[in-house]
């Protein structure tokens, strides 16, 4: 079954430096990737969106995640964190012919520190 | 452009009672999906549903109903409450156009109604 993992639970970052939170994927064929954002007491916020060609992918709030097949990862990156971007970052997979049917990753929460 | 409706946000329960719950989607869209989110369990799929017929479900115990209105609003119920189904529960939206279209996975998130079992 398709499925994600987010290895990290939570990091904190200081307020400037570059931020990567790591997603690896698993599935058979090439995937639906996505990058979901929740900041608390709220719904989630698609942040960005992977489903072929270029393998980087622009997003908002000056996201970028990078899909690599050879290690199953599609990584988000910002290259300097803003105390805004503190929140829950949620890894999600479509599941082939599942059509909305979206399955998340257990998510990782960001802290920024000043 | 109105962003998803979720009502009640809050909602006290005890065991063995039912709730209903509502979620009004962005007009025009036509796919809602449900999703219980949990801080032990995460996010969990519980249904979708498109053009009021049901299109996926997920684990989830029969206790765990839901319906879609011919103008997309949709409710889910939950018959005979256990403490275990104190969660947050998400209502998303999204055009719902099949595999292979643009916005595949692009869903649109309500703010969520807080359901507590006692």
């Amino acid at each position: 079954a398709q499925s994600v993992t987010q290895p990290d639970i939570h990091i904190t970052v200081s307020e400037g430096a570059s931020l990567e939170l790591r997603c690896n994927y698993s599935y058979g064929a090439t995937p639906y990737l996505f990058w979901y954002v929740q900041s608390p007491g709220q719904g989630l916020q698609l942040l960005l969106k992977y489903f072929s060609g270029d393998t980087l992918v622009q997003g908002i709030k000056g996201f970028e995640a990078e899909f690599k097949r050879s290690q199953s990862s599609f990584n988000l990156r910002k290259p300097s964190v803003h105390w805004s971007d503190a929140a829950e970052y949620f890894c999600a997979v479509v599941h082939s012919g599942g059509y909305q049917k979206v399955t998340f990753g257990t998510g990782t929460k960001l802290q920024v520190i000043p | 452009k109105a962003g998803v409706t979720q009502t009640p946000r809050y909602l006290i329960k005890t065991r063995g009672q039912q709730v209903t719950l509502s979620c009004s989607p962005i007009s025009g869209h036509r796919s809602v999906s449900w999703y219980q989110q949990t801080p032990g369990q995460g996010l969990q799929f519980l249904f979708e549903y498109f053009s009021e017929t049901q299109r996926n479900k997920g684990n989830f115990p029969g206790r765990f109903s839901g319906r879609q209105f011919s103008n997309s609003r949709s409710e889910m119920n939950v018959s005979t409450l256990e403490l275990g189904d104190s969660a947050l529960y998400l209502c998303a939206s999204s055009l719902g156009l099949g595999q292979g279209f643009p916005n595949v996975g692009k869903l649109f998130f309500g703010s969520g109604t807080q359901l507590s079992v006692l």
